[in-house]
């Protein structure tokens, strides 16, 4: 079975910093494409960013280039979204997501981040 | 970057009915690379279509996509009481993935 569990979020002041940490089963972690896809409380869903199956591929949404890095660990069966410079609308729970084709096929079910003072 | 506006908003239907969602792009977007999903309240997002029109696994066959070019559909032919949920498509096509910003499937 399938599955993909998030941890790391929290609560954070603006300017602060998070890890937030996938760690997945029940398929071959190193053989696909990993996402970060985020939802603001009460909003839609947004893609943050990709990374290809060695991690010599990355990409991000402009809002968080520069500020956010999409990283993995195959030997783990782990993805990783470190969150710098946090800013009030990076507020959502964050999703990791299995990219099969050209769809999200499995998520987990999101670690939340609040940032506020 | 793609955007998807999808349409009606919120959808008000009865169990038995026939429910009809669109997806309109912005650009036209290759057909492989258009996905629906369905999520309900508290839980994560779930794919239900990916290639415009190919169920993914474990999906019932009266959850149906269509569409091509710039205009999809999601059709659910005979709506169950599990089926009220909010619904999303995606382009996987062009940089940013992009998402519409959903269809609100309420029980009349």
């Amino acid at each position: 079975e399938v599955q993909l569990v998030e941890s790391g979020g929290g609560l954070v002041q603006p300017g602060g910093s998070l890890r937030l940490s996938c760690v997945a089963s029940g398929f071959t972690f190193g053989s696909y494409w990993m996402s970060w896809v985020r939802q603001a409380p009460g909003k839609g869903l947004e893609w943050v960013a990709n990374t290809k199956q060695d991690g010599s591929e990355k990409s991000y949404v402009d809002s968080v280039k520069g500020r956010c890095t999409i990283s993995r660990d195959n030997a783990k069966n782990s993805l990783f979204l470190q969150m710098n410079s946090l800013r009030a609308e990076d507020t959502a729970v964050y999703y990791c997501a299995r990219v099969n084709g050209h769809a999200f096929d499995f998520w987990g079910q999101g670690t939340m981040v609040i940032v506020s003072s | 970057e793609i955007v998807l506006t999808q349409s009606p908003g919120t959808l008000s239907l009865s169990p038995g009915d026939r429910a009809t969602l669109s997806c309109r792009a912005s650009q036209s977007v290759s057909s492989s690379y258009l996905a629906w999903y369905q999520q309900k309240p508290g839980q994560a997002p779930r794919l239900l279509i990916y290639g415009a029109s190919s169920r993914a696994t474990g999906i019932p066959d009266r959850f149906s996509g269509s569409g091509s070019g710039t205009d999809f559909t999601l059709t659910i032919s005979r709506l169950e009481p599990e089926d009220f949920a909010v619904y999303y498509c995606q382009q996987y096509g062009s940089s940013p993935i992009t998402f519409g910003q959903g269809t609100r499937l309420d029980i009349k």
